[in-house]
């Protein structure tokens, strides 16, 4: 079956720092990958996502890039704020005549400092 | 702003009650997602529905059961409930199947 594996947290930073949270998949056929972030007492929002290998999705400084080879899917971002504050999840989907649901890794916890 | 909505916000119960949860799509998203947020278990795929008819199960108890409507809203009910049974139950809704947009959540808490 498909499962998603990311690096346990806390990650704790200071602003502007650089920030990778990595994210390795396996998975059935060919999946569709997605980052959502989780703002502390709200749902999950899609910050970006990747379709097929070397797609690159980017979206609010954030960057992820689809590696078929390495079954990765990790999340960077050249500077951070204190806004970043947030639970990260990476994630995948397979479209099939089974549905297509999202399998989420354990999420992230990124904590920035002032 | 996803375009999700979910009520309600919050239902606190006791054990061996029964309670329902709503979810109204993105307007035009015909599938419709249940997922559970516990501490122990992470985010869970419950199930789907495209279009009113159910596509996939996930790890929904039998204690538990859904539907969606004509008008794609969807209702997830829970019954007998138990203590573990408390969690955030997301819903989530698709037009392309690939990108899918989340409701706020409710948050359950049964006592």
């Amino acid at each position: 079956g498909n499962s998603v594996t990311q690096m346990e947290g806390p990650v704790t930073l200071s602003e502007e720092a650089f920030l990778t949270i990595n994210c390795t998949y396996t998975a059935t056929g060919y999946p569709s990958l997605f980052w959502y972030v989780q703002y502390p007492g709200e749902g999950l929002q899609l910050l970006l996502k990747a379709t097929k290998a070397d797609d690159k999705g980017s979206n609010k400084g954030f960057e992820a890039t689809y590696r078929k080879e390495t079954t990765s899917f990790h999340l960077e971002k050249g500077s951070v704020q204190v806004s970043d504050s947030a639970v990260y999840f990476c994630a995948l989907s397979t479209l099939g005549a089974a549905g297509n649901k999202l399998t989420f890794g354990g999420g992230t916890r990124v904590l920035v400092k002032p | 702003d996803s375009g999700v909505t979910q009520t309600p916000k919050h239902l606190i119960t006791a054990t061996g009650q029964r309670v329902t949860l709503r979810c109204s799509p993105r307007s035009g998203d015909l599938s419709v997602y249940w997922y559970q947020q516990s501490l122990d278990q992470g985010l869970q795929f419950l199930i789907q529905y495209y279009n009113g008819e159910e596509r996939a199960k996930g790890n929904i108890l039998e204690r538990f059961s859904a539907q969606q409507f004509p008008d794609l809203h969807s209702e997830l009910n829970l019954s007998s409930l138990e203590l573990g049974d408390s969690a955030l139950y997301f819903c989530a809704s698709s037009a392309t199947g690939t990108e899918q947009f989340f409701g706020p959540g409710t948050r359950l808490t049964v006592l």
